[in-house]
């Protein structure tokens, strides 16, 4: 089975700053899919990212890109030019490319973030 | 276009009572997730479908919980009897994952989610 860790419960990053959110997961696929979703205060559930595996290249989104490396299993994201809308719980993902129907999410704890003004 | 719909946003109900939970799914997708979301247990899978079909309910608690489908556009789960230990926040996705996007709008294999029906059995 799929398990997705996140070691930092709690960050906080100034404003204007950089901060990098921690990802690994343990998997024997080949092909999966790796995703960042942001939770704010509101609850709702928003997508910020999403990489496939089989693809070398850092997916970048903006201010927000990941460091993935296949090897070591580890998904990182990077909030560039940190803004007080950014604080939210960060979640993430992964999901397996096909198989036996297997579509589900599997999710980190999750790390909670606060921007500092 | 219109994200995923879910209602009510919160219910507050007593102990016993039966909860519905819907979702409206993004239109297009083929696939709708049920998932909880508690303190303690973070986020869990209950059950998805794929074209109106369950395909994996191992998650459903037990069976107070279910879950339909009846339509493309339009999902329940229903808590009946409801407990305390029920309450969470129940969010519903929905995804395309079949070959090919039609309109390129929504990369596949992303789940939307919905804002989610927070819910508080007393």
């Amino acid at each position: 089975a799929q398990t997705v860790t996140q070691s930092q419960p709690e960050m906080s990053v100034q404003e204007a700053e950089t901060v990098t959110l921690s990802c690994t997961y343990d998997t024997s696929e080949s092909n999966y899919y790796l995703f960042w979703y942001k939770q704010p205060p509101s609850r709702q559930m928003i997508l910020v990212i999403r990489q496939e595996a089989y693809k070398q290249q850092n997916a970048t989104e903006n201010r927000f890109s990941v460091n993935f490396q296949k090897a070591a299993k580890s998904f990182s994201l990077k909030i560039s030019d940190s803004q007080l809308g950014d604080t939210a719980m960060y979640f993430c993902a992964f999901r397996e490319y096909s198989g036996a129907g297997s579509y589900q999410l599997t999710f980190g704890k999750g790390t909670k973030l606060s921007v500092i003004p | 276009d219109a994200g995923v719909i879910q209602s009510p946003r919160h219910e507050v109900t007593e102990m016993g009572q039966e909860v519905t939970l819907r979702c409206k799914p993004i239109s297009g997708h083929d696939y709708l997730f049920w998932y909880r979301q508690t303190m303690m247990r973070g986020l869990e899978l209950l059950i998805y479908f794929n074209n109106n079909v369950p395909i994996d309910d191992s998650g459903m608690p037990e069976d107070r919980f279910s879950a339909k489908m009846p339509n493309a556009s339009f999902s329940t789960l229903k808590i009946q009897p409801s407990e305390p230990r029920d309450s969470a926040v129940y969010f519903c996705a929905s995804s395309l994952i079949r070959a090919g996007s039609a309109s390129g709008r929504h990369p596949q294999e992303t789940q939307y989610f919905g804002p989610g029906t927070r819910l508080l059995v007393l």
